[in-house]
């Protein structure tokens, strides 16, 4: 039972558009979220987080957004650059968890 | 250079043969951990570790062993691997716990790609 998930196994977005990623939670105890980014032949990197008392935080083009309530977050990267192709992992913690869960990933495609 | 460090990055076996992977951090971190990506379901955890000679099972341990004597190393064994543990494996670590609120970061090696016959 994936406790995380990304319904949206990719996306292709033109680039200088915007790219939405999304995240669906089950788990009620999350109260950290995070997003990191894989390039092929190397490890995921920390992209930005959300704190649960948050419902927004912003990192130059990269916004998270969390709707507690539908247990949804999304992440927004706009404009879109051919450089921001590469998988998206969503991510969640429990505060007194020892473990990140991740979601199954999104494959984001920028077209020049 | 900070950096988590995992050997081998690829590796073929045969069923049965005894394999450890490798994983060093320099960053003088307390937590590891190691994940395997399977396709369609993320990363999931195998174990972790909270510090020297503490280790803990994550979701999917099963048919792996891990130990940790020295801070820096964290070593994945499979004592006898199949077919099913074909994955691509990721060590990683941070400073304390999973991640620390204001830099939310786990840092991940570059990965093992192992594949069982």
């Amino acid at each position: 039972d994936q406790q995380v998930k990304q319904n949206s196994p990719s996306l292709s977005v033109q680039e200088g558009r915007i790219s939405i990623l999304n995240c669906d939670y089950t788990n009620s105890m999350f109260d950290y979220f995070l997003w990191y980014k894989k390039y092929p032949a190397e490890g995921p990197t920390f992209l930005i987080s959300i704190s649960s008392i948050k419902d927004k935080n912003e990192d130059g083009r990269f916004t998270v957004f969390l709707n507690k309530s539908a247990k949804h977050l999304s992440l927004h990267i706009v404009p879109s650059q051919p450089g921001d192709s590469a998988v998206y992992f969503c991510a969640a913690q429990a505060a007194a968890g020892n473990k990140l869960t991740f979601g199954g990933g999104t494959r984001v495609l920028v077209k020049p | 250079e900070a950096q988590v460090t995992q050997n081998p990055r690829y590796l073929i076996t045969v069923t049965g043969k005894k394999l450890t992977v490798t994983c060093s951090q320099n960053m003088n971190h307390e937590y590891m951990s190691w994940y395997r990506q399977d396709p369609g379901l993320g990363l999931r955890q195998i174990y972790y570790s909270m510090n020297v000679e503490v280790t803990d099972k994550g979701d999917v341990p099963e048919g792996y062993k891990v130990s940790r004597k020295e801070k820096r190393n964290f070593p994945l064994i499979l004592e006898s691997p199949s077919p099913n543990q074909t994955s691509l494996y990721f060590c990683a670590s941070s400073l304390g716990g999973v991640v620390i609120p204001s830099t939310g970061e786990l840092f991940f090696g570059e990965g093992s790609r192992l594949t069982v016959l």
